[in-house]
């Protein structure tokens, strides 16, 4: 399959500064990238969808000025928490499907982020 | 629009036991199905998929059967493993289209005891 890279793996920031996560396919072209934020208990909560070149599609309750989505290329997506709080504390999962390619999404291995 | 009901975890068996996690879905239509896996620290990673009603996918000794009658994807396995300890999601309708949303239930927790 497909291979999806997200970076940083992990991240520890303070309080009021700003976290820029990537989110890479590595071997297809993306045209559409999800972000999603893990709560505990593992729901899955999406964010937003991104399409390559438009604006991102935010869900109903995700502040978009906060969470801050640009996908400028088939292959990057880029989410960035600003100004980030301790409840910020999360982990951001992307995915990456390529319709009429493949029928699945792939996903990233996660970023682990920590506002301390 | 496209959705799925997943059955509730946490579910703790022993090791070779008998696995079922229920997944029902309604669709327009008959799209793609999916099962992910996500261990510890993860992200989500495809276990198996089936195309269209009456196939089968399978996958490290993962099930899982498109019912279009039931409108049912119930994951099996006839004998869980230690490392199969993680979390599932049963997947909404496939993308089939740009901009479709992909969305996510909480899961199930398996936890395999020895």
């Amino acid at each position: 399959g497909a291979v999806v890279s997200q970076h940083p793996s992990w991240v520890i920031c303070k309080s009021g500064t700003s976290v820029k996560i990537e989110c890479r396919s590595l071997d297809f072209q993306a045209t559409t990238m999800f972000w999603y934020r893990q709560f505990p208990k593992q729901s899955l909560m999406l964010m937003a969808t991104s399409n390559e070149g438009s604006k991102a599609t935010y869900e109903q309750g995700v502040e978009k000025d906060k969470f801050l989505i640009n996908h400028a290329s088939l292959t990057l997506s880029t989410l960035t928490v600003t100004s980030a709080h301790p409840e910020d504390s999360s982990f951001y999962i992307c995915s990456a499907s390529a319709p009429g390619v493949y029928t699945e999404a792939f996903f990233g291995q996660g970023t682990r982020l920590t506002v301390v | 629009g496209d959705s799925v009901t997943q059955m509730e975890g946490p579910v703790t068996l022993s090791e070779e036991a008998f696995l079922t996690i229920n997944c029902t879905y309604t669709a327009t239509g008959y799209p793609s199905l999916f099962w992910y896996v996500q261990y510890p620290g993860e992200g989500l990673q495809l276990l198996l998929k089936a195309t269209k009603a009456d196939d089968k996918g399978s996958n490290k000794g993962f099930e899982a059967t498109y019912r279009k009658e039931t409108t049912s994807f119930h994951l099996e396995k006839g004998s869980v493993q230690v490392s199969d300890s993680a979390v599932y999601f049963c997947a909404p309708p496939g993308v089939t289209g740009g901009g479709n949303k992909l969305t996510f239930g909480t899961g199930t927790q398996l936890k395999v005891e020895l």
